[in-house]
């Protein structure tokens, strides 16, 4: 079965420093992988997504990715960040389920906390 | 509605009652997902229609959930005999048409359903 693991719970960065969140992921087959950010009582936003190509991908708010099929891995990076970054963010492996329905798993989220 | 729209925001229940949450999608999507976010987690999937239909229900926890989706558009998830531990965020997407038909969709989400049960 697919999983996705966020190994930081928290982190804290200093306002203009560069942040990588990290995401594993456990799936058989070609993963589609997102990530989510979500604010203090808003939905979850889509912040980039990986289907195929390119393995660095851009997204908006200054966010990239880079999928590292060899590791299994889909980390997250801003290289400044903005005190407004400061939210949950969620990695995300989309998988086909029962027919033809799909599916996103989640990680556990990690809390961003920017320092000023 | 631009985005996809949850009602109610909040809903505070007895333990033993019965809820509905109801979802709206982004008009023109096909595919709608229902998941479960419990404090401190990531969202859980619970269920997923293509149109009318329950394509997948297997994230469903047991048999006092259901939902339905009668026109393929609004979504009701509805709760019978509610307990403490369905206390949860509720989340609904919506995407276009599925990622088994589409290989590039992306799920946009609504608020959610703050739901808690005394």
């Amino acid at each position: 079965a697919q999983s996705v693991t966020q190994p930081d719970i928290h982190i804290t960065v200093s306002e203009g420093a560069s942040l990588e969140l990290r995401c594993n992921y456990s799936y058989g087959a070609t993963p589609y992988l997102f990530w989510y950010v979500q604010s203090p009582g808003q939905g979850l936003q889509l912040l980039l997504k990986y289907f195929s190509g390119d393995t660095l991908v851009q997204g908006i708010k200054g966010f990239e990715a880079e999928f590292k099929r060899s590791q299994s891995s889909f980390n997250l990076r801003k290289p400044s960040v903005h005190w407004s970054d400061a939210a949950e963010y969620f990695c995300a492996v989309g998988t086909l389920g029962t027919g033809t329905a799909s599916k996103l798993t989640f990680g556990t989220g990690t809390r961003l906390q920017v320092t000023l | 509605g631009a985005g996809v729209s949850q009602t109610p925001s909040n809903k505070v229940t007895e333990k033993g009652k019965y809820v509905e949450l109801r979802c709206d999608p982004i008009s023109g999507h096909t595919a709608l997902y229902w998941y479960r976010q419990s404090l401190g987690q990531g969202p859980e999937f619970l269920i997923y229609f293509q149109g009318t239909g329950a394509a997948d229900d297997s994230g469903l926890p047991n048999d006092r959930f259901f939902a339905v989706r009668p026109e393929g558009s609004v979504s009701t998830l509805k709760i019978q005999r509610t307990e403490r531990g369905d206390s949860a965020v509720y989340l609904c997407a919506s995407s276009l048409k599925g990622l088994a038909v589409t290989s590039t969709d992306t799920q946009y989400f609504g608020p959610g359903t703050r739901l808690t049960v005394l």
